[in-house]
């Protein structure tokens, strides 16, 4: 079947633009998990849904970040006013049931990710 | 200090060789433990889960101390096809969010 997907690979910005970036997770999967990962690091966590809603958003750098999945499935990670410092591969999971399901923490799929370059 | 550390290597071994990868952990609440695999420029794909009784997996074998707040991951007879950068990940109680080391970078040649 189909992995979790994640639109565009690359895109290239200028400071101080908006940018969305787009997470399409495996199908009935609803937990999904966004991260970031910056050169020579791991995966950092941003933010975290439950179905629709935010479970954990506490890895959001700060308020220019902002992240939306209204239906459930398809998550939007929006970036104002970019920063050279928000270059990254930005990277999308998703797992079966998440924290919600129970019995400990399901496997993460990872998407291919995003690579952002704020010029 | 980092909640995940590993030795960033790289660490660069022969065909055949074995080679042991040691990461450390800050927060004695950790819940689950993993070691992904990344290669070059891809996105991070779980090898394996790790348990306080040691798990093996083919030529992988994990192991979990929680008294030293310690996994390990020990590769045997590498082939060329394990370079890579190899994740130690921990989560937390209560939370799904997967906690990253910065990686350690295993390169295997002829």
């Amino acid at each position: 079947g189909a992995g979790v997907s994640q639109t565009p690979s690359n895109k290239v910005t200028e400071k101080g633009k908006y940018v969305e970036l787009r997470c399409d997770p495996i199908s009935g999967h609803t937990a999904l998990y966004w991260y970031r990962q910056s050169l020579g690091q791991g995966p950092e966590f941003l933010i975290y849904f439950q179905g629709t809603g935010a479970a954990d958003d506490s890895g959001l750098p700060n308020d220019r970040f902002f992240a939306v999945r209204p239906e459930g499935s398809v998550s939007t990670l929006k970036i104002q006013r970019t920063e050279r410092g928000d270059s990254a591969v930005y990277l999308c999971a998703s797992s079966l049931k998440g924290l919600a399901g129970g019995a400990g923490t399901d496997t993460q799929y990872f998407g291919p990710g995003t690579r952002l370059t704020v010029l | 200090r980092k909640e995940v550390e590993q030795d960033p290597g790289p660490f660069n071994v022969p065909e055949g060789a074995t080679v042991a990868f040691n990461c450390t952990y800050s927060n004695s609440a950790s819940q689950s433990f993993f070691w992904y695999r990344q290669d070059c420029r891809k996105e991070p794909k779980l090898l394996m889960s790790v348990y306080s009784s040691g798990n093996e997996d083919g030529r992988f074998t994990a192991q979990l101390n929680r008294a030293s707040q310690y996994i390990s991951l020990l590769i045997r007879d590498s082939k060329l096809s394990d370079s890579a950068t190899y994740l130690c990940v921990v989560t937390w109680r209560d939370t799904d969010k997967l906690i990253f080391g910065t990686g350690t970078r295993l390169q295997v040649f002829p």
